[in-house]
């Protein structure tokens, strides 16, 4: 079955440096998505990327969908403690039943 | 967007017992899904609940386990049967937004359970 891979599992920045998570899926994706689940949350919904080679930013975040569309990755640029957090990437294969298969998360954490 | 509940909160349960998890949404919507995610991991799809008919369940997951009930767009249960420690674990129910994004799906709080 379709898996996705996601590295690093762990990342530890001082406030104000850079951060790169990156998700890597066995097949072809119809689109992938990113979450954000702050600790103790639920994750909760950052953005979908549909088009190969597919770049968006959202303020100090940018994420970019590979031109294969099997690899993704998503960059926050000086990072702030508000950053903290576990990501995740969830690529969809298509089809209409929605499935999304989640990548193992990056968690983030930044030191004031 | 769509404002999802779920109760419980949490619980402890002992061995041998079965707990049913309540998910409720503010909103009509296409698509429910049951997650499990186990502390510090990933989540894991075990079902998609389906509307007036049996849900849909992924490998691994099976309904006597996990039987899930959907009797309206905005209503579904999942209990989990004859529990072991290994059922501990935080159950998330989720959706599909009528309205939404395309793919996006709304996540509740979850349901932390823990097996003695």
């Amino acid at each position: 079955g379709q898996q996705v891979m996601q590295i690093p599992q762990y990342q530890h920045v001082q406030e104000g440096e850079d951060f790169t998570t990156y998700c890597n899926s066995s097949t072809t994706l119809s689109n992938i998505q990113w979450y954000k689940q702050r600790p103790g949350g639920h994750p909760v919904f950052l953005i979908q990327l549909v088009k190969s080679g597919e770049v968006k930013k959202q303020k100090r975040l940018t994420f970019q969908f590979g031109e294969a569309k099997k690899n993704s990755s998503l960059h926050i640029t000086a990072t702030q403690t508000t950053d903290v957090g576990t990501y995740f990437c969830a690529g969809h294969s298509g089809g209409s039943n929605y499935k999304l298969t989640f990548g193992k998360g990056t968690l983030l954490t930044v030191n004031p | 967007s769509a404002v999802i509940s779920q109760k419980p909160s949490r619980d402890i349960c002992q061995r041998g017992t079965s707990l049913t998890i309540q998910c409720q949404v503010d909103s009509q919507v296409t698509m429910m899904f049951w997650y499990r995610q186990q502390p510090g991991q990933s989540l894991t799809l075990i079902a998609t609940a389906n509307q007036g008919s049996e849900a849909t369940y992924e490998s691994g997951f099976v309904i006597d386990k996990f039987p899930i009930s959907r009797p309206n767009l905005t209503f579904s249960t999942l209990t989990v049967s004859n529990m072991s420690p290994e059922d501990s674990s935080i159950y998330l129910c989720s959706v599909k937004a009528r309205l939404a994004k395309p793919n996006e799906q709304f996540f509740g709080p979850g349901t932390r359970l823990t097996v003695l």
